[in-house]
């Protein structure tokens, strides 16, 4: 069964204090991963797809990249406008169009 | 841009009753997929559509049904609605290799 864990839960940073979000999985063939943005009362936002390890993507003040168990969204000097919850998932080689959900990391960036 | 509609963003019902929740996207994307999001579960898919008036179920379609007679909408249907089905609905839609677009949800409420 494919799996994502997300850590940590909820991250509180400085603004200006960069840090990492964690996303480990286990899939069978990985053929894409996803990082989302959520606003509260909002759908998720598509941020970056990455496809194989050693791959990475930049947007901004984020930076993704990706290893055979894990994708790390690193985010670099977050203003407050970087708060939200951001969400990883993954597509299996055999699961078609499906995509499976971790938990998510709610960040709160405080001025 | 991808426009992924959801004809209400708060809906209030009583058990029992049938519920109607609309999907309209406007990219004539193929594939469309219905999701639920709780608190300390995450998204979990329900059902999803590669095509008109083709289905397929997802981790939690229990409860639940889907209509999708046009192209553009995805209709999911709460046969008799309960209580434990209070949630955050999301729909999303894709086209091929392309990631998910999701809509800004549907918070249902069944008393």
């Amino acid at each position: 069964e494919d799996q994502v864990t997300q850590s940590p839960e909820a991250l509180r940073l400085q603004e200006g204090e960069s840090s990492s979000l964690n996303c480990s999985y286990t899939v069978s063939g990985l053929r894409g991963l996803f990082w989302y943005r959520q606003d509260p009362g909002k759908g998720p936002e598509f941020l970056f797809t990455l496809y194989s390890a050693g791959e990475e993507k930049e947007k901004e003040r984020l930076k993704a990249t990706l290893t055979k168990k894990e994708s790390f969204l690193h985010i670099t000097a977050p203003k407050p406008e970087d708060s939200a919850t951001y969400l990883c998932a993954v597509q299996a080689g055999n699961a078609g169009n499906m995509l499976t959900f971790g938990g998510g990391t709610r960040l709160m960036v405080k001025p | 841009d991808v426009k992924v509609t959801q004809s209400s963003r708060y809906l209030v019902k009583r058990t029992g009753e049938k519920v109607f929740l609309e999907c309209v996207q406007d990219m004539d994307h193929e594939n469309m997929f219905w999701y639920r999001q709780d608190p300390g579960l995450g998204l979990r898919l329900i059902y999803f559509s590669y095509d008109v008036k083709m289905k397929e179920k997802g981790d939690i379609p229990e409860g639940y049904s889907v209509s999708r007679e046009k192209k553009e909408r995805f209709s999911l249907i709460l046969e008799s609605a309960s209580t434990n089905q209070t949630s955050m609905y999301l729909c999303a839609s894709k086209q091929g290799g392309k990631p998910q677009h999701f809509g800004d949800g549907t918070r249902l409420s069944i008393l």
